[in-house]
């Protein structure tokens, strides 16, 4: 157990629907990121937050949003989905800003959109 | 573009086989490259490589960097069946974080 929780695990919605996407890093983890693992893409970067800020972007798709509170949880939205958007949703956490370092992984959400 | 690029794609060996998975990178601005283990769930932290060289090891996993050639290698001796699993590959610079399609490995009693 890494310490990350993401909520729920899993997400059945319809196409052109909008979804929260809900983690909370490990205790004391200032930055999140947020990674989306398909079949035919592999495990993909979205986005990172540190501290509540966002500090580096991947590959997210403009329909797609992400946030981070005061508590430093972190929830990523997508919206107008699609059915390409089926994926498992991983978070990720780790101590301090920099993007190349150790995360550590929660459980991840699967989405399945039909 | 920047790539990650990993093989064999598939691996299957025996218990007490060694193996050796690879991982060749072009990304720009490099800081590290990370090893990750993936079995049902959550991919797991095995080992981070900044310096060229430097021999990282946890019991029969060990790793190395090369960052002239561009890759590393990730080496597990006297295999057991508990390390099946995909073996992530990922490198990292101040605004991306790339991963390699990961190598299958499969150990067979």
């Amino acid at each position: 157990d890494s310490g990350v929780t993401q909520t729920p695990k899993h997400l059945i919605t319809a196409t052109g629907q909008r979804v929260t996407l809900r983690c909370s890093p490990r205790s004391g983890d200032l930055s999140v990121y947020w990674y989306q693992q398909s079949l035919d893409q592999g495990l993909q970067f979205l986005i990172q937050y540190y501290n509540g800020e966002e500090r580096a972007k991947g590959n997210i798709l403009e329909r797609f949003s992400a946030q981070q509170f005061p508590d430093l949880h972190s929830e990523l939205n997508l919206s107008s989905l699609e059915l390409g958007d089926s994926a498992l949703y991983f978070c990720a956490s780790s101590p301090t800003g920099p993007l190349s370092q150790t995360q550590y992984f929660g459980p991840g959400t699967r989405l399945l959109v039909l | 573009e920047d790539k990650v690029v990993q093989s064999p794609l598939s691996l299957v060996v025996h218990e007490g086989d060694t193996v050796t998975l690879n991982c060749s990178y072009e990304v720009t601005n490099f800081r590290s490259l990370l090893w990750y283990k993936q079995e049902k769930k959550a991919p797991t932290f095995l080992f981070m490589l900044t310096s060229s060289g430097i021999e990282k090891k946890s019991g029969r996993l060990s790793s190395i960097l090369d960052k002239k050639e561009l890759f590393s290698i990730l080496n597990i001796t006297a295999t057991q069946t508990g390390d099946s699993a995909v073996y992530l590959c990922a490198v990292g610079n101040n605004n991306d974080m790339r991963f390699g399609a990961g190598t299958r490995l499969t150990v067979k009693p």
